[in-house]
């Protein structure tokens, strides 16, 4: 029963070229993530959105563009992809502060992840 | 900025041995919550466990355990009766109580089970 999904597991792009990553989740979380995940530097949060419309800079927004039109949906975007942005993108997902099913914790629930190689 | 990290890049245990995996973190803050997120190969990562700063008791979750030393801000993973499926990438992770969104990772640990 997957609950994150992003839509492309695995992508080859060119240098320049426009990509688009897709992440949809179905459990009505107003809270949506993305990360990249680069070997011994773990996860790094790109962006997030708490809501459709708002988005904020994580600790690496250089280079992406995130779009959240619906609450299901949040879209990476590397507008002129380059080769020090292969690597692997997760999404991920939250509810907020202030709901019932809000755990305190935070817990996130990730999506399986899309690899992403730039030639 | 908090700084989580993970000593250890790789463990190898021995199936329905223990294994223990460490994390240490920094932060000035009183208040926050501490993870460990499995990630097998090519799946989602979920969580294994969390522990709540503000909770003395270590958290437990089957064979799942942590050692949490506030004082020493170390927050380790021990899995007791290690199995084929615990094979994968640990991250330990920290957020404080006052920040929602913002979830700091380790570096991650690899676990491998030898048969």
């Amino acid at each position: 029963d997957v609950k994150v999904t992003q839509s492309s597991r695995y992508l080859v792009k060119r240098t320049g070229e426009k990509v688009f990553l897709e992440c949809v989740q179905d459990m009505d979380h107003e809270n949506m993530f993305w990360y990249r995940q680069d070997p011994g530097l773990g996860l790094r949060l790109i962006y997030f959105s708490y809501d459709v419309k708002m988005k904020e800079k994580g600790d690496i927004p250089e280079g992406y563009s995130v779009s959240r039109e619906k609450k299901e949906r949040f879209s990476l975007i590397l507008e002129s992809a380059s080769t020090n942005q292969t690597s692997m993108y997760l999404c991920a997902s939250s509810y907020p502060k202030g709901t019932v099913l809000y755990s305190g914790a935070n817990v996130l629930t990730f999506g399986a992840g899309s690899r992403l190689t730039v030639l | 900025a908090q700084t989580v990290t993970q000593s250890q890049p790789e463990m190898s245990v021995q199936e329905a041995e223990t294994v223990t995996l460490s994390c240490t973190y920094d932060t000035s803050e009183s208040d926050y919550y501490l993870f460990w997120y499995k990630q097998p190969p090519s799946r989602q990562m979920i969580l294994v466990i969390r522990q709540e700063a503000y909770k003395q008791q270590n958290a437990t979750e089957n064979r799942f355990s942590v050692n949490f030393q506030k004082a020493a801000k170390s927050f380790s993973l021990k899995i007791s009766d290690s199995q084929l499926g615990d094979a994968a990438m640990y991250f330990c992770a920290y957020r404080s109580a006052d920040n929602d969104y913002k979830l700091s990772f380790g570096a991650g640990t690899t676990v491998t089970v030898r048969a």
